[in-house]
């Protein structure tokens, strides 16, 4: 089936440890995001990438890091820098064109990150 | 940056009834999408409609751009419809979604 994988669903993190979220997509899409989410809000921007090896910083990207290696693949670090990162993590892909904005994204089914 | 309204924040609704849920921009936008975000967490995509009317069974969604406004109609209601929908937005050459706060659903029996 085609679609985006996140993993893993459920991720929990020690004081001054950094961990890495999983996303992968098999749809052929040139552009990736990332986003999060807190308990009764909507979502966030933190990264994307509309193509290989290049990237840019969202709205709330202090604390976060990302790299693009792979079409396919668009891992995110939370730092031991982001001092509350216990939220919902959502990737996200589209298709881009001359007009990249004008397509839709599709998401993975997230991953909740919670501090130990 | 543009900024996304959703209301109602928060409805309930017997099981059956028909609701307007309203998203109101405040600039003109290149793409609009609406979710369902279920009680799970998924991020479900209802509508790509950035303009016109577009229907999918039960639900419609109307946009019109030019007065920076989309509503989401949801006839005959049930329980599996409750949950959070949100409205989002790009704008210009930026590919980023902006989201609205959400409307969180409620059907009950």
């Amino acid at each position: 089936d085609g679609g985006i994988t996140q993993s893993p669903k459920y991720l929990f993190r020690k004081e001054g440890q950094n961990v890495t979220l999983s996303c992968e997509q098999n749809l052929n899409h040139d552009a990736m995001y990332w986003y999060r989410q807190d308990p009764g809000q909507g979502l966030r921007l933190i990264y994307y990438s509309q193509i290989v090896n290049d990237f840019q910083k969202g709205d709330i990207a202090e604390g976060y890091s990302v790299s693009r290696e792979k079409k396919e693949s668009f891992p995110l670090t939370v730092t031991s820098a982001q001092k509350n990162p216990t939220a919902f993590y959502l990737c996200a892909s589209s298709i881009t064109s001359g007009e990249a904005s004008n397509q839709p994204q599709h998401f993975g089914d997230g991953t909740r990150l919670s501090i130990l | 940056g543009i900024q996304v309204e959703q209301s109602p924040p928060d409805l309930i609704l017997q099981e059956g009834a028909n609701s307007t849920l309203r998203c109101n921009f405040s600039d003109s936008v290149n793409n609009l999408q609406w979710f369902h975000q279920n009680p799970w967490g998924q991020l479900i995509n209802l509508f790509y409609i950035p303009s016109g009317t577009k229907q999918n069974g039960r639900l419609s969604a109307t946009t019109v751009a030019t007065e920076r406004y989309s509503l989401l109609y949801i006839s005959s209601s049930q329980t599996t419809d409750s949950g959070v929908y949100f409205c989002a937005v790009t704008t210009g050459t930026a590919s980023k979604l902006t989201f609205g706060t959400g409307t969180r659903l409620q059907v009950t029996l």
